[in-house]
């Protein structure tokens, strides 16, 4: 069965604090891995795609890379406006639906 | 604004009542997808109109209907509505497949 496990579910850091969150996934067949971000009561923002393993994506703080198991995007010296849930979805070659992760709580305090 | 505009944006209601949410997708995009989020759960995927026909189905309730009309905007109907209705529900759009989609800011539902 095709699935997505985000982890940690929260976590705090202090700003300027670097660390790294994990999407690992079990697909038949990986068609895109997807990253959002979603503020509270909003709507997830897209930040990354990534298609093979090896691909890096870079957006200001965060980096996305991607394995064959798994995917962590890395924040490096957050801000507290980093703060957000972040999700993590992936598409299979067998189906063209998002299969989603729970998120990851991020809260940065200054 | 990401281009996805939902209407209305809060909506509260009685049980029993039918309700009707309405997206209209970015520009250029053929894919309509409606996602329900309830309190602090994740994101359950409902329905996906492509080009006006239903494309997909995931766990949408048979007390929950959706349609593409050919201006490629999209209505979800919700009847005989319950409070464990209440949450947010968010349309999203693609241009293909293989691309992110992008959400709008959502409709809260709020059933009493």
């Amino acid at each position: 069965e095709d699935q997505v496990t985000q982890s940690p579910e929260a976590l705090r850091l202090q700003e300027g604090e670097s660390s790294s969150l994990n999407c690992s996934y079990t697909v038949s067949g990986l068609r895109g891995l997807f990253w959002y971000r979603q503020d509270p009561g909003k709507g997830p923002e897209f930040l990354f795609t990534l298609y093979s393993a090896g691909e890096e994506k870079e957006k200001e703080r965060l980096k996305a890379t991607l394995t064959k198991k798994e995917s962590f995007l890395h924040i490096t010296a957050p801000k507290p406006e980093d703060s957000a849930t972040y999700l993590c979805a992936v598409q299979a070659d067998s189906n063209y639906q998002l299969i989603w992760g729970a998120g990851t709580k991020l809260i940065i305090k200054p | 604004d990401s281009g996805v505009t939902q209407t209305p944006k809060h909506l509260i209601t009685a049980t029993g009542q039918r309700v009707t949410l309405r997206c209209s997708p970015r520009s250029g995009d053929l894919s309509v997808y409606w996602y329900q989020q309830s309190l602090d759960q994740g994101l359950q995927f409902l329905i996906q109109y492509y080009n006006g026909e239903e494309r997909a189905k995931g766990n949408i309730l048979e007390r929950f209907s959706a349609q593409q009309f050919p201006d490629l905007h999209s209505e979800l109907n919700l009847s005989s509505l319950e409070l464990g209705d209440s949450a947010l529900y968010f349309c999203a759009s693609s241009v293909g497949d293989r691309t992110g989609y992008t959400f709008g800011s959502g409709t809260r539902l709020t059933v009493v």
